[in-house]
Order: structure tokens, then C-alpha cells, then sequence
């Protein structure tokens, strides 16, 4: 699996725009790039995936570089609830199972 | 709106002993996987299953590990002999055909081995 690379972890104050970085130097032409966080004491929560261009959804939008080696997560106004682990997760669609392979994710403070 | 569910929401098992976890994925839903999270650790892939058989599992799914799906709805996963290090937040997660759609993960089932 190709591997992303995210800051082990940020602070947002709440109300406030955010941008979580992740860098997937190695990623292929066949990666779809999946957010997903995780809140504390829950299983993982999908937020979002592109492949090539910028998505928006209700919770966020995702921005892919254009040689899409690097994408950003956008909260565009963090609330307290937002604070979770967030994963960017590389996932080939040539691979039938689908899995996810999650890393250590970038632990998000927000503060009131 | 649809979801995936986990039962039970704890188990406590003393080492040695079989437990099957249970999990209910959403009912439209053709790839199920099970996920395993040590305390403090990452989210880690144990198992795909799809169309009644294993389609991918990682080094952790050893011969301690099976999954089955007995009927429509459920999707078990069984650890025959626990051990210690086992323990562990299992989640289920399940998807929709089409590798790039998002999983439903389940609120996982807490497995205390003693």
C-alpha cells in the first residue's frame, strides 16, 4: 500500500477554519485518497474521498494537489465535536477487497 | 439512517477460552471486514469477506481467526483459543460495491481477555 504522512497532531481554536495535511508522495494513478476520523471511545467515521479533483461534501472538502501528492482536509468551521483522529487513507481501485490500512492519523484539538 | 451494529458491546473472556463477536452490516451492503484496535494503538485490518469467502486477510488472521456470515444478516468473527494480547476494540465495517466507496464501521465490541 502506498504510504501518506500526516502531522502527529493540531489545534484548531472552535468556530475556526481548518486544514488538515496529508502527504502521499508515492501515490499511484489508480489511489482513490479517503479521509476518514475516528472521535474518541467510536469505530471510524467516513468524511470524505476524491481522486483527482476537489470535493465537497456536509462536512468537509478535500483538495488533491495537482500531481496528487499531497491532499488537505478542510473543516470549514471546526466545533467541539470535530475533535477526533483523522486518517488519510490510500485505497487502490484495482484491489476487489477494499481494505483500509490506517496510520497514526493526525489527532485534532479543538478549543473552545 | 443505516447502520452498522456489534454485539456484544463488551466481552470478557478468560485466555484460552472461544468468543465470537457479532456483527449486523448494513443490509445492502457486500463487503464486510473485520478491524482490530489495541489500546492506544492504530486501527489494524484483520479480514475481507465477500460473496461467502475471504478475499483478503493480513498476518494477524492466523488460524485462531475465522468469519463466517450464517445467514443474510450477520457476520461473525470467532477466536478460538484467546489469548492475552487479544484484547483488544474489534470493529466491523462493511461497503457497498465499488472500491471506492466509504466503510460503515460498526461501534465496536470491547474484547477483555484474562
Amino acid at each position: 500500500d502506498a504510504k501518506t504522512t500526516q502531522p502527529n497532531s493540531m489545534e484548531s481554536n472552535e468556530e475556526e477554519p481548518v486544514h488538515l495535511p496529508c502527504n502521499h508522495s508515492t501515490i499511484s494513478g489508480t489511489d482513490y485518497i479517503h479521509w476518514y476520523r475516528q472521535l474518541p471511545s467510536q469505530g471510524p467515521e467516513y468524511v470524505i474521498h476524491g481522486l483527482t479533483s476537489n470535493v465537497n461534501n456536509r462536512m468537509a472538502s478535500l483538495a488533491i494537489a495537482e500531481d496528487r501528492k499531497s491532499s488537505t482536509l478542510i473543516l470549514h468551521r471546526a466545533t467541539l465535536r470535530d475533535a477526533a483522529v483523522y486518517y488519510c487513507i490510500l485505497r487502490d481501485m484495482n484491489t476487489n477487497a477494499g481494505k483500509s490500512t490506517f496510520g497514526d492519523g493526525t489527532t485534532l484539538t479543538v478549543k473552545p | 439512517e443505516p447502520e452498522v451494529t456489534q454485539t456484544p458491546s463488551h466481552q470478557v473472556t478468560q485466555m484460552g477460552q472461544e468468543v465470537i463477536l457479532r456483527c449486523v452490516p448494513i443490509s445492502n451492503h457486500l463487503y464486510f471486514y473485520w478491524y482490530r484496535q489495541i489500546l492506544g494503538q492504530k486501527v489494524e485490518f484483520l479480514v475481507s469477506f465477500y460473496n461467502n469467502e475471504i478475499s483478503e486477510k493480513s498476518e494477524i488472521f492466523d488460524d485462531q481467526f475465522s468469519v463466517e456470515r450464517p445467514d443474510g444478516s450477520n457476520f461473525t468473527l470467532k477466536i478460538r483459543s484467546t489469548k492475552l494480547e487479544d484484547s483488544a476494540m474489534y470493529f466491523c465495517a462493511s461497503r457497498l460495491a465499488g472500491v471506492y466507496n466509504e466503510q460503515f464501521f460498526g461501534p465496536g465490541t470491547r474484547l477483555t481477555v484474562l
